[in-house]
């Protein structure tokens, strides 16, 4: 059974608009990440959280904001989505910090008209 | 700019046959993963090497690590069309993983 699940798996949205990815986690791990994956730049961090109540800022937060009212969930929340934010992004959940292994969920592929 | 980065964009080979993805790393580590992606899913680990380690093997994986020349490679033997995905090699940046670009692996029968 999945560790870690997203949604909406896809998602067209509309210039201007609000978007909310959500991911859940059944790892109990206290880390949580997001990540967006464009071609020629690999995964890079948006936001990242220690705890259920914790975001930090990633390498590329500028135009998202993330929330973590639980152990379990965290979502990537784009207040007012432009083209520029269309990517696949993913999820993940890790133990600890550093060097810990981290556990992705299968992406959403968000799309901005 | 990244930590870590595979030195090959693609590489194609056919079934049974070897092939090895390279990657460097600009800062002393304490580890260093590998991890792929098949198309449409999230990236999973692979091999975990420590500093102190210079080879892991898991199944047909072999991961080596040089920590004079910063590199790090992965090697898959017996090539199968299933093994067909992106490896990227990730090392630890303090608050999160840093992965590389990743090396796209096409296995065709």
């Amino acid at each position: 059974e999945a560790a870690v699940t997203q949604s909406p798996r896809n998602k067209v949205a509309v210039t201007g608009g609000k978007v909310t990815l959500s991911c859940n986690q059944t790892n109990n791990h206290n880390n949580m990440y997001w990540y967006r994956q464009d071609t020629g730049h690999g995964l890079r961090l948006i936001h990242y959280s220690y705890g259920a109540g914790s975001t930090e800022k990633g390498d590329i937060p500028d135009g998202y904001k993330a929330s973590r009212p639980s152990q379990e969930n965290f979502s990537l929340i784009l207040e007012l989505a432009t083209p520029s934010q269309t990517s696949v992004y993913f999820c993940a959940s890790g133990d600890a910090q550093g060097d810990a292994e981290q556990f992705f969920g299968p992406g959403t592929r968000l799309t901005v008209l | 700019s990244q930590l870590a980065e595979e030195n090959s964009w693609a590489l194609s080979v056919h079934e049974g046959e070897s092939v090895t993805v390279n990657c460097s790393y600009k800062t002393s580590i304490t580890a260093l993963q590998w991890y792929r992606q098949k198309s449409g899913k999230g990236p999973a680990q692979l091999i975990l090497i420590r500093s102190n380690e210079r080879e892991k093997r898991n199944g047909r994986l072999r991961a080596t690590l040089d920590t004079s020349s910063q590199s790090s490679s992965l090697s898959i033997t017996a090539t199968r069309c299933e093994d067909t995905a992106v490896y990227f090699c990730a090392t630890g940046g303090g608050r999160a993983l840093i992965f590389g670009t990743g090396t796209t692996v096409s296995v065709s029968p």
